[in-house]
């Protein structure tokens, strides 16, 4: 049972917008800025967003963040059969003292 | 080449140890936090510890508290977690990860949980 909670599955066609929510509470979320990664399967996790909603350098503008009260949603726009893969929010824990982590959501492109 | 590379992963029986290392290059790591997380066959990432650039104030999420060790060699650019008292849910992958620093101004504090660098993972299996 992950801290963060997100949608298990999400999916889109080319070209879509697609969203993925997480949730959370007072002690993250709430409190703490939000990060996203994405994973494709058998690789390490790539971080995606930071801070909400700023992207590391090499991150394609299609990928934003927000951000509102306890919850956070990651956009990707122009959605591109390479985005498929698991996508991860997290953020830190003033109650747990460490970052915790969302159950992930696989994005298919249908 | 910027990377990380972890070692030590194997089968262990359970209440068994193992050391886990990550060895940085062709990256900054001595003013870095590192993290290791772990990823239990088809689950999602769970944070296990980190510890700050100088090897203090290690921390650890509550499953693993006295039983892992995490620590550090700056002048080797490597991280290590020593893993003991192993459990069959200890089994996963596990990654070293780099603590990329960034200031939040709304909320006027600093933060080093962003992992911005990842190594490709070692493998723990925990089984009689």
């Amino acid at each position: 049972q992950s801290v963060l909670t997100q949608p298990p599955s999400a999916s889109g066609t080319p070209g879509q917008r697609v969203t993925i929510s997480c949730s959370g509470g007072s002690s993250n979320i709430g409190s703490n800025p939000v990060n996203w990664y994405q994973q494709f399967p058998g690789t390490a996790p790539k971080l995606l967003i930071y801070s909400n909603n700023q992207r590391p350098s090499g991150v394609p503008d299609r990928f934003s963040g927000s951000k509102s009260g306890t919850s956070a949603s990651l956009a990707i726009s122009g959605l591109q059969s390479e985005d498929e893969a698991d996508y991860y929010c997290a953020a830190w824990d003033d109650s747990l003292s460490g970052p915790v982590f969302g159950g992930g959501t696989k994005l298919t492109v249908l | 080449e910027v990377q990380m590379m972890e070692s030590g992963g194997g089968l262990v029986q359970p209440g068994g140890s193992l050391t886990l290392s990550c060895e940085a290059s062709g990256l900054t790591f001595s003013s870095k936090w590192m993290h290791w997380v772990r990823q239990a066959p088809g689950k999602g990432l769970v944070w296990v510890s980190r510890i700050n650039s100088d090897g203090g104030s290690p921390a650890y999420a509550d499953f693993v508290k006295g039983r892992f060790t995490i620590s550090r060699d700056n002048a080797k650019n490597t991280l290590f977690l020593q893993l003991n008292s192993l459990r069959a849910e200890d089994t996963a992958v596990y990654y070293c990860a780099r603590g990329m620093y960034y200031y939040d101004s709304s909320a006027y504090t600093s933060y080093y949980d962003a992992f911005d660098v990842w190594g490709q993972g070692t493998m723990v299996t925990v089984s009689s």
